[in-house]
């Protein structure tokens, strides 16, 4: 069984706040680091896709880390807003394609 | 069509039966998933293929089975279905070459009884 992990499974912020979560994943046969962001009753949408150690990648107050080396990423939030309450999903795929997901780190921003 | 339609959005079904899920793409992505959600366990992968005439095993195959005669459908088959295939079932694509997304269908939510 191959283990992608994900913390902290859920977390509440205050609107404002900047926050991080962290996937961890193995890092033999490494393709691609994905993640995703899935609000409720909508299906999973791409954030980004991360294949390079030493990557970042941003879009607006979103952006990630990647490193392959250690097997993990970082996603950041900066300034919280309640519309950027989701689960964050990370996906592991390798190098035949397949894709394990994380379960998720389930973020809730209070207004 | 725009993206990725599945069908049905929902079905009850009893247990012994078939059942197909239907999955089409219209943006001639090579490569074609099909997950299920369960609570805490999030999304494992079914079956995959990364071209037309080919698939493979995912996480869970078991009691699965999928076919990919073309490059825009690729429809997933349970033979005799069990209560635990209880679950949302998504569909999902993605295009040849390392940096490109995923993309998600709709979900299909199945109940077994």
């Amino acid at each position: 069984i191959l283990n992608v992990e994900q913390s902290p499974q859920s977390l509440h912020v205050q609107e404002g706040d900047s926050t991080n979560f962290t996937c961890s994943f193995p890092s033999s046969n490494f393709y691609a680091l994905h993640w995703y962001r899935w609000e409720t009753a909508k299906s999973p949408e791409a954030l980004f896709v991360m294949t390079l150690n030493g990557d970042e990648k941003k879009k607006g107050r979103i952006s990630a880390t990647l490193n392959t080396k250690e097997g993990y990423s970082y996603l950041y939030i900066k300034g919280s807003q309640p519309e950027d309450s989701a689960t964050y999903l990370c996906a592991y795929r390798n190098t035949g394609n397949q894709f394990y997901f994380g379960t998720g780190t389930s973020l809730t921003v209070i207004p | 069509i725009a993206g990725i339609t599945q069908a049905p959005t929902s079905q009850i079904l009893a247990a012994g039966r078939r059942m197909t899920l239907r999955c089409t793409q219209d943006m001639r992505h090579n490569a074609m998933y099909w997950y299920r959600q369960d609570l805490g366990l999030g999304l494992r992968l079914i079956h995959y293929s990364n071209t037309a005439g080919t698939t493979g095993k995912g996480e869970v195959p078991d009691g699965y089975s999928v076919s990919r005669a073309n490059t825009d459908d690729f429809p997933l088959t349970l033979a005799s279905a069990v209560p635990s295939q209880t679950s949302v079932y998504f569909c999902a694509s993605k295009g040849s070459g390392r940096n490109n997304e995923q993309f998600f269908g709709p979900g299909t939510r199945l109940t077994v009884l």
